[in-house]
């Protein structure tokens, strides 16, 4: 079945860092590939995705490139601000699945002044 | 537009008692879902439904039933609650082949 990994937490940067957070996957075919941002006390937030490979999904400054040949998708932001503290994670869903999504375990960013 | 509304917001529970955990959603969204989270788990999937009318089991159903009860709503129930299923509840929507939107979440804890 599918599966996502994601590098362990916390990641502890200081504000201005340069940020990577690590997500590779195991699925057939080609999946959709996402990363959701929680937020302390709320739901989960799309924060970008990519529907086929090569494909870089942004926003807020965050990147992540759909890399088929090594079954990654990992996120990185070139200066980390303190409101980015967040739990990251990472997804994959197959269309005509209903979209089910398959997450990755989160990564916590904690980031300091 | 409110998107993914959930109550109660927070709960707690004696082991053997029963609840129903509501979801709306107001984006005319096909799919609905419910995950529960856990420290180090990430999100599991526990029902979904792909469209009005139908519901299908996720990867942990054990112990829970659902009920979709229009386009709009899909409930979560709890027969007779256990400690295991102390967790945070989401509810999400989407349409077909497109991005998930999650409700705030229910915090759930059984005693």
């Amino acid at each position: 079945g599918d599966s996502v990994t994601q590098m362990e937490g916390p990641v502890t940067l200081s504000e201005e860092a340069f940020l990577t957070i690590n997500c590779t996957y195991t699925a057939t075919g080609y999946p959709s590939l996402f990363w959701y941002v929680q937020y302390p006390g709320e739901g989960l937030q799309l924060l970008l995705k990519a529907t086929k490979a090569d494909d870089k999904g942004s926003n807020k400054g965050f990147e992540a490139t759909y890399r088929k040949e090594t079954t990654s998708f990992h996120l990185e932001k070139g200066s980390v601000q303190v409101s980015d503290s967040a739990v990251y994670f990472c997804a994959l869903t197959h269309t005509g699945t209903a979209s089910k999504l398959t997450f990755g375990t989160g990564t916590r960013l904690q980031v300091t002044l | 537009n409110a998107g993914v509304t959930q109550t109660p917001k927070f709960q707690v529970l004696k082991t053997g008692q029963s609840m129903t955990l509501q979801c709306a959603q107001d984006m005319n969204h096909n799919s609905m879902y419910w995950y529960r989270q856990d420290p180090g788990m990430g999100l599991r999937l526990i029902y979904y439904s792909a469209s009005e009318g139908t519901t299908d089991k996720g990867e942990v159903p054990n112990g829970y039933n659902v009920s979709r009860l229009n386009k709009r709503e899909f409930s979560l129930r709890l027969e007779s609650a256990a400690p295991s299923q102390t967790s945070v509840y989401f509810c999400a929507s989407t349409r077909e082949a497109d991005t998930q939107y999650f409700g705030p979440g229910t915090r759930l804890t059984v005693l």
